[in-house]
């Protein structure tokens, strides 16, 4: 069975611009969740997705960031425009039944 | 409310040493997952333990899990210097606070 899988792993942008990481949950995985870790940080939480409704958002650092999960399969999580402080690796995980989530390899984000 | 704090922040020591990290949370769990994060890079699941297990082994990982004192302990036996990264624990609670939360994360660098 295939795992979450993120893309890219590796993302390297200029300020200002755009860019879209990709979420692909396990099947039939309601339950999908948005993480980053700003470099040295903790790991903190920035969404949480019941099939396509969000259900917690809470975790989102400002409107610059964008989750969308249109259809409850896949995730797209847009940053635009990016600031240097976006850097950090983003890690989505998903979870059937609330009893154990399992997590992506990560996307690291540069910003320069 | 933050869960899964982890101490030390902070572990130095020469290779062929044990290294034990702390995780301690604040309410009831479902389960708990160590996660191992080499820098800037993604996450690489590392052992899993369910409220109703006390202790998992994993080649040189042993997990304990006290759910009287809400703490858990990662121990890595003789520690490499590939074993150089931060460690995280992520509980998953139960009732409506389920989603994963993750520590600050303990940094560990073994020196060879």
């Amino acid at each position: 069975e295939a795992g979450v899988t993120q893309f890219p792993s590796h993302s390297v942008i200029e300020k200002g611009q755009t860019v879209t990481l990709r979420c692909d949950p396990i099947s039939g995985h309601d339950n999908l969740y948005w993480y980053r870790r700003v470099m040295g940080k903790e790991i903190k939480f920035l969404l949480h997705f019941v099939k396509e409704s969000k259900q917690d958002e809470s975790g989102m650092p400002n409107n610059r960031f964008l989750a969308e999960r249109t259809g409850g399969t896949y995730s797209t999580l847009k940053v635009q425009p990016a600031e240097l402080e976006d850097s950090g690796v983003y890690f989505c995980a998903s979870s059937q039944d609330r009893t154990e989530a399992f997590f992506g390899q990560g996307t690291r984000l540069t910003v320069v | 409310s933050q869960q899964g704090e982890e101490d030390p922040q902070a572990l130095s020591i020469q290779e062929g040493e044990n290294a034990t990290m702390n995780c301690s949370y604040k309410t009831s769990i479902n389960n708990l997952q160590w996660y191992r994060q080499n820098s800037g890079r993604g996450l690489v699941h590392l052992i899993l333990i369910r409220s109703n297990e006390r202790e998992k082994h994993s080649g040189r990982l042993r997990v304990t899990l006290d759910t009287s004192k809400k703490s858990s302990s990662l121990l890595i036996t003789a520690s490499r210097a590939a074993d150089t990264a931060s460690y995280f624990c992520a509980s998953s609670g139960t009732g409506g606070s389920y989603i994963p939360t993750f520590g600050r994360g303990t940094s560990l660098i073994v020196h060879p």
